[in-house]
């Protein structure tokens, strides 16, 4: 069974600080990874993109990877109301068409 | 940038209509997707394209069907539309297997 497992929040966090949202995912064999900002009832806009392990850097956000645990992360610093938004984990599993797999998304809620 | 692009932001339609969505993208990707969007489904995978000409099932073809004619466009058909098929229909496309999907705007449609 292909999954991407998301906490469905919501996730709560004052402005300034620092957000984190977490992934699992069930396939050993995945090598991209994805997280999307999908502000509601608008479409999913892709914010990073990771491929290795370790951590990548863009901006406020940092999208951390550890293959072994199949844990994926994302970071958002200096959080702000702007980024109130549901927040999809998505994993291409591998075989097949490598197809992509969501999960069902964090809401998070920065609050003033 | 990539750009996908929905032909309509809002639709209304009414019950056994033949309904056409369109979705053309720009950078010559060679897999196309559509999606559609419920509260509390998550995104759910109806029809995918990875050439011209070829299309696979996703997780819920039932009462659609697609064409790609041409690489730059997958149209997504509602052969015979009805009410359970009001939803936010996504268009997407990827450069690569390995690579993420970028989304068009969305569809907003209601069966009436």
């Amino acid at each position: 069974q292909k999954e991407v497992e998301q906490n469905s929040g919501p996730l709560s966090v004052p402005e300034g600080a620092i957000a984190s949202l977490n992934c699992t995912y069930s396939d050993r064999g995945s090598q991209s990874f994805f997280w999307y900002r999908q502000y509601s009832g608008k479409s999913p806009e892709l914010i990073m993109s990771i491929y290795s392990n370790g951590d990548k850097e863009d901006g406020r956000f940092t999208a951390q990877l550890n293959k072994a645990s199949q844990y994926v992360s994302l970071l958002i610093r200096d959080s702000q109301p702007s980024d109130s938004a549901t927040y999809l984990c998505a994993v291409i599993f591998s075989g097949g068409y490598n197809k992509l797999i969501f999960g069902a998304g964090t809401r998070l809620a920065v609050h003033p | 940038d990539v750009k996908v692009t929905q032909s309509s932001r809002y639709l209304v339609k009414r019950t056994g209509e033949k309904v056409f969505l369109e979705c053309v993208q720009d950078m010559d990707h060679e897999n196309m997707f559509w999606y559609r969007q419920d509260p509390g489904l998550g995104l759910r995978l109806i029809y995918f394209s990875y050439d011209v000409k070829m299309k696979e099932k996703g997780d819920i073809p039932e009462g659609y069907s697609v064409s790609r004619e041409k690489k730059e466009r997958f149209s997504l058909i509602l052969e015979s539309a009805s009410t359970n098929q009001t939803s936010m229909y996504l268009c997407a496309s990827r450069a690569s297997q390995w690579g993420p999907q970028h989304f068009g705007d969305g569809t907003r449609l209601s069966i009436l």
